[in-house]
């Protein structure tokens, strides 16, 4: 099955810096890799996703590039703002299953004035 | 849309007590999974369904635990009797089709559940 590792655990930003978190996956056949934002008292909410067929993706402040040879993905948020503040989690899809993600441990993202 | 529905936002029970746990996944929605995180392991995934039809519960923690989908619009995940170690936030996700195509999991605000 797939096994997703997501570093680091934790990042602390200032306001106006670039974060960036990465994950490993280890099925190759995965082709599908979201990530999600959790703020406090909330579920999980997609912010970008990437298909295995392109390199990069981006969304305003938000890009998610991909390396299929390494078999990592990171995501990349450029001028940090507080409400960036939260917990990230990258995931995967397991290619022996129809439905199920298989998610990482999560990156708490602090983000200070 | 509401976006996907899960009710109770709180639950506190005391160990032995059954607790039942709902959601109203988005409508249209073939897929429905229930997760559960915690600090220690993070977001498992204990079952998810397809067409109301379970299809995978290899996550479920033990018999204890037994989820249902009598239709469309509803599911329920029970767990009978609860523990201590139970306690946990408990999410619901909805998505339109199959995640091995690459398709958005729709998360409910969750139930945080306290086992005394």
């Amino acid at each position: 099955g797939e096994n997703v590792e997501q570093h680091p655990s934790t990042l602390s930003v200032q306001e106006g810096d670039s974060a960036v978190i990465k994950c490993t996956y280890s099925d190759s056949a995965s082709n599908y890799f979201p990530w999600y934002k959790q703020e406090l008292g909330k579920g999980p909410q997609l912010i970008i996703d990437i298909r295995s067929n392109v390199g990069e993706k981006k969304d305003q402040r938000i890009a998610v590039t991909l390396n299929k040879t390494a078999k990592h993905f990171s995501l990349h948020i450029t001028e940090t703002q507080p409400e960036d503040s939260a917990v990230y989690f990258c995931a995967a899809p397991l290619t022996d299953s129809w439905g199920k993600l298989q998610f990482g441990a999560g990156t708490q993202v602090v983000v200070t004035p | 849309d509401a976006g996907v529905i899960q009710s109770p936002r709180h639950e506190v029970t005391e160990m032995g007590q059954e607790v039942t746990l709902r959601c109203k996944p988005i409508s249209g929605h073939d897929y429905l999974f229930w997760y559960r995180q915690t600090m220690m392991r993070g977001l498992e995934l204990l079952i998810y369904f397809n067409n109301n039809v379970p299809i995978d519960d290899s996550g479920m923690p033990e018999d204890r635990f037994s989820a249902k989908m009598p239709n469309a619009s509803f599911s329920t995940l029970k767990i009978q009797p609860s523990e201590p170690r139970d306690s946990a936030v408990y999410f619901c996700a909805s998505s339109p089709h199959a995640q091995r195509v690459g398709d958005t999991q729709y998360f409910g605000p969750g139930t945080r559940l306290t086992v005394l």
